[in-house]
């Protein structure tokens, strides 16, 4: 595997299921983030990592969950979610705070 | 209220002429400018950026030009091909390293 992974590529949920987003990157990077893509919108930042540490989190509501146990891992965990949660959820890495960012393939969530 | 916008969402342009994608901004403060590409059932990746110190880099045939007193930068393709249609997002970056994307513009390149 190269670059950045996601998995499950495509998730559909009901509002009262609990499931998880795992991202992976094969780049030796030490930051990760997670992004969140509505249709026709921009790309909003949910959460930063930083050699391992959360070192930002945009007022994400708490039935987002992040995890990250190691600099190549990162996970997602959902828990009540709302149909307007349904979207693009992007993971990227990047070497510190650099401006270049490395992206997934991204995780299509439905929230029925 | 968003602080990068690409105010076209949709282009299009035929084989072997330019496309000329645009974007606003509205913080002073951002000094890094990038634009993405992306592809359907894939992540967006790095194209070409620029430094708030110059006013223009080029790549093969991508040019991104940045005016700072309109707050404004443009991606140029020429000659465009039909593998570029593709959405491009433009980001802005400041001091905290955070990437600030507009909404995208859908360039399709016609044969």
């Amino acid at each position: 595997e190269t670059g950045v992974t996601q998995t499950p590529r495509h998730l559909v949920m009901g509002m009262t299921n609990k499931k998880s987003l795992k991202c992976e990157q094969h780049l030796g990077h030490n930051a990760m983030y997670w992004y969140k893509q509505s249709a026709k919108k921009p790309l909003e930042l949910m959460f930063v990592y930083n050699f391992k540490e959360q070192t930002e989190n945009n007022s994400v509501p708490s039935r987002f969950s992040p995890e990250c146990p190691n600099s190549s891992h990162l996970f997602l965990h959902l828990h009540t979610l709302q149909p307007e949660d349904s979207a693009l959820y992007l993971c990227a890495s990047s070497q510190g705070r650099s401006n270049e960012q490395f992206f997934g393939p991204g995780t299509r969530l439905t929230v029925l | 209220d968003q602080q990068v916008k690409q105010n076209s969402p949709s282009l299009s342009v035929q084989e072997g002429r330019i496309s000329i994608l645009n974007c606003d901004y509205t913080n002073s403060m951002f000094d890094y400018f990038l634009w993405y590409k992306k592809y359907p059932a894939e992540g967006p990746t790095f194209l070409i950026s620029i430094s708030s110190i110059k006013d223009k880099n080029e790549d093969g045939r991508f040019t991104v030009f940045l005016n700072k007193s309109a707050k404004h930068l443009s991606l140029h393709i020429v000659p465009s091909q039909p593998g570029d249609s593709a959405v491009y997002f433009c980001a802005a970056t400041g001091s905290a390293r955070q990437l600030t994307f507009g909404s995208g513009t859908q360039l399709t390149v016609l044969p």
